[in-house]
Parts: structure tokens; sequence; C-alpha cells
């Protein structure tokens, strides 16, 4: 079955450190992987999606076929980033959006 | 109109009570989707109506029992719920099913079952 893992439920670094948010997958085929995001009092919204290869306030994911990993990184992390984030398997098979267990991401000054 | 509403945003009820959530969008957007939430845990996927019909149950209980009137309004009826069904329960929509990978999330409303 596919199935996204984040490993991590809790990451603290320091303003201006670079942040890793680990995600990965268990899938024989083509993945297609997502991040949400869900800042304090904020509704869940997509922060970038990994055909894009976009970078979204200055967060970057790249997918790792080899190492089954699609990690969110940022260089500097800054104090606003604090939130919750969800690495999401889409199954285009069903149209369906699995979550992993997310991670929460505490940014200090 | 770019957002998903829910409401009520906080509802208590006790286990004989029958009492209603409720989503809107007016993006025209054609798939809807109901999560259940509990805390410090991602969301679970309950339902998903794709052109106001049912297309996906991940073998809910029957206690819980959507409807969607409409394109544009989602509901979830509850019945006989448990303590253990407390939780937030979220509401989302997609452009249609098949770009279901973007969704757009309601707030949620908070349910306290007694």
């Amino acid at each position: 079955a596919q199935r996204v893992t984040q490993p991590e439920k809790l990451l603290s670094v320091f303003k201006g450190a670079p942040v890793e948010l680990k995600c990965n997958y268990s899938y024989s085929g083509s993945p297609e992987l997502f991040w949400y995001v869900q800042y304090s009092r904020q509704r869940l919204q997509l922060l970038l999606r990994h055909i894009s290869r976009e970078s979204i306030k200055g967060f970057t994911a790249d997918l790792n076929k080899g190492e089954t990993s699609f990690h969110l990184k940022k260089p500097f992390a800054q104090e606003e980033d604090s939130a919750m984030y969800y690495c999401a398997f889409y199954n285009n098979a069903g149209n369906m959006l699995t979550f992993g267990g997310g991670t929460r991401l505490m940014v200090k000054p | 109109d770019t957002e998903v509403t829910q409401t009520p945003k906080h509802l208590v009820m006790g286990m004989t009570n029958k009492k209603s959530l409720k989503c809107e969008q007016h993006m025209g957007h054609r798939a809807m989707y109901w999560y259940k939430q509990k805390a410090k845990k991602p969301p679970e996927l309950m339902f998903v109506y794709s052109y106001e019909k049912l297309s996906i149950n991940e073998s809910v209980p029957s206690r819980f029992s959507p409807e969607c009137p409409n394109s544009s309004l989602l509901n979830l009826h509850l019945h006989a719920l448990q303590p253990e069904d407390s939780a937030l329960y979220l509401c989302a929509s997609s452009q249609d099913p098949v770009s279901s990978y973007e969704q757009y999330f309601g707030p949620g409303t908070r349910l306290t079952v007694t």
C-alpha cells in the first residue's frame, strides 16, 4: 500500500538555521507528492507539489526516487515558518490524498 | 469567493442527539471531502463526493451520514455518536476529482460528544 512517513513529530531550530523536514514514501511506481502546511489558527493549505519544482516561501522539495524521499528544505528558517507540515501522497487511481503523520516545526528567535 | 466555509465552528452534543455539520464553497469545485482529525494526528479521509455523488466512503460508521444537496453544499449528519467521535471535522473541495491533489480546506468544526 502507498504510504508516506514523517519520522519527526517535532523539529526545533533557531532563526536563520537550515531546515529539513523529512518525508519518505513507499510506492513502486512514480509517486505524486505534496507538502501541505497549517499555520497556527489557519486552515490547512497546499505549500508545494513535486512536479512544479518551484520554491514557495523559500521552501523547496526534491523527489529522490533512489531514497524514496521528498524532504522539504529551507536554507534559512524564519519565525513565521513555525507550523505543522504534512507530506501527502496523491493516489491518482482513487483520486485521494493520504497524509503523513505531520511534523511540527518550531523556529526559535 | 475563494474560501471553504464550515458551520458551526464548535459543537457539543450528547450521544442521543442528532446534529448536522455544514460546508459550503462557491468556487465552482465539483469534488468535496469530509475528513476527521484527532489531536496531533493527520486528517483522515471519511467521504468523497464527485459531481454531487458519493464516490468514496472510507468504511465510516453509519452514525455519520453525508449529503450533497448541490454542487456548493456538503452536509454531515450526525446521530448517536460516541465520545471517541470527538474531533475536528474538516471539509475540503477541489476543482474536480482528478485535481484532488490540490484541496482547499475549511477551518473545521470542533465536535465534542459528551
